[in-house]
């Protein structure tokens, strides 16, 4: 399998302008997370989903970031508009779902908002 | 306000010695705990993992403790190897079904030859 694939693997942009990373789980996988990585707080889960469903967004940090999935290999995360303050790596995690279950992490999108 | 917290940023400790990273968690529902490994340009990988009823895990050279009094887990790699080097990060689940996983800020380890 060639595990959960991540686009962009970097991405600069201007400040106001719509950010949009994308997401293909592993085959199989009913759990889909995306995290934000920064130094002060480490990863952080934005929200995730469990059969195409928004289980938990409550760490979405405000209503300028918006996911979806709508299909079991697809999700997107939509940041509009962006903000220097948004730059970090965001990653993308799947899994079977359930508690004790691994999760399986893509190489991340570096994001930079100049 | 973190739930799960890596005081210490980083580490450096010596090929061959033992390496002990700590994180403490102050939600006591948690009941299951893993460490995941990070190396540079690369997504977290699962490492090892331990679950409450349990107060020690070992898996060849990596070593999980948990101390659930004090809120505490460690993990201990003995001997330590320079490709031990990545960013080390503690996560915590809750009960019920959902796998959402609490991580911590994470410790840089770095193990020099």
């Amino acid at each position: 399998d060639a595990g959960v694939i991540q686009s962009p693997r970097h991405e600069v942009t201007e400040m106001g302008q719509e950010v949009t990373l994308r997401c293909k789980p592993i085959s199989g996988h009913n759990s889909l997370f995306w995290y934000r990585q920064t130094m002060m707080r480490g990863l952080e889960l934005l929200i995730y989903f469990n059969n195409n469903v928004p289980i938990d967004d409550s760490g979405m940090p405000e209503d300028r970031f918006s996911a979806k999935m709508p299909n079991a290999s697809f999700s997107t995360l939509k940041i509009q508009p962006s903000e220097p303050r948004d730059s970090a790596v965001y990653f993308c995690a799947s899994s079977f779902g359930g508690r004790g279950e691994t999760q399986y992490f893509g190489p991340g999108t570096r994001l930079l908002v100049l | 306000d973190q739930q799960v917290k890596q005081n210490s940023p980083s580490l450096s400790v010596q090929e061959g010695r033992i390496s002990i990273l700590n994180c403490d968690y102050t939600n006591s529902m948690f009941d299951y705990f893993l460490w995941y490994k990070k190396y540079p340009a690369e997504g977290p990988t699962f490492l090892i993992s331990i679950s409450s009823i349990k107060d020690k895990n070992e898996d060849g050279r990596f070593t999980v403790f948990l101390n659930k009094s004090a809120k505490h887990l460690s993990l201990h790699i003995v001997p330590s190897q320079p490709g031990d080097s990545a960013v080390y990060f503690c996560a915590a689940s809750g009960s019920g079904n959902t796998g959402k996983l609490i991580f911590g800020q994470g410790t840089t380890l770095q193990v020099k030859p």
